[in-house]
């Protein structure tokens, strides 16, 4: 079966610089989640997308912004990178309110 | 604010035994709570999961037992294997808060063999 796609599994950024995490969720599904995981930390929800409109927010800061597009991939822009902005990345679907399935993360290493 | 929190950090089991990981949480209004496994530079996982209208339901090695009067949550595994090593969340949602999860403290499973 189809699982969330995350690009890139890796990441390693520089201070101040910028990055985009990608996100491809399971074909149907109709809403997008971004899960920030800090070291031996549990997911905390950033964001999510239903049908393609900010639906929720959470702990994301205005230095991060995030979007779903027609093909309902979305992409999650952070700005102005810092080092406690490095953690792992996750990007969950869902279909009616259902079981978020997750993908694989993107690992951010800001140096 | 309203949070999903674990008991115990971490669970140590031989194989072959059962399993019980718990789950507290504060929120009176959950009404849709679900286990996730997690292994090592992977994503959460779905297990299994449960609605406010159940106290109990299994799945293949796996049971969930919800108590709502003390809002709390388990998930048993039957006949724990080397594979089930991993950590484990609850995670809860509710109608106010969307479809939005929040995760509880995980729970480090070690399967001994």
């Amino acid at each position: 079966a189809a699982g969330v796609i995350q690009s890139p599994r890796h990441l390693i950024k520089e201070k101040r610089e910028t990055a985009t995490l990608k996100c491809y969720p399971i074909p149907r599904h109709d809403t997008v989640y971004w899960y920030q995981q800090g070291p031996g930390q549990d997911p905390q929800f950033l964001i999510s997308f239903y049908e393609k409109m900010q639906s929720d927010k959470g702990s994301i800061p205005d230095r991060f912004s995030a979007q779903q597009f027609s093909d309902y991939h979305s992409e999650l822009n952070m700005s102005s990178l810092e080092l406690g902005d490095s953690a792992l990345y996750f990007c969950a679907s869902s279909f009616w309110g259902r079981a978020l399935h997750f993908g694989n993360g993107t690992r951010l290493t800001v140096t | 604010g309203e949070s999903v929190g674990l008991h115990l950090p971490t669970l140590s089991v031989q194989e072959g035994d059962n399993s019980i990981i718990n789950c507290a949480y504060s929120n009176s209004a959950s009404d849709y709570f679900i286990w996730y496994k997690q292994e090592s530079g992977k994503g959460p996982q779905f297990i299994i999961d449960i609605r406010s209208n159940m106290d109990k339901r299994q799945g293949q090695r796996v049971t969930v037992l919800l108590n709502k009067t003390v809002k709390h949550l388990s998930l048993q595994i039957a006949a724990t294997q080397p594979g089930d090593s991993a950590v484990y969340f609850c995670a809860e949602t509710s109608e106010t808060s969307g479809s939005r999860l929040t995760f509880g403290e995980g729970t480090q499973l070690t399967v001994n063999p």
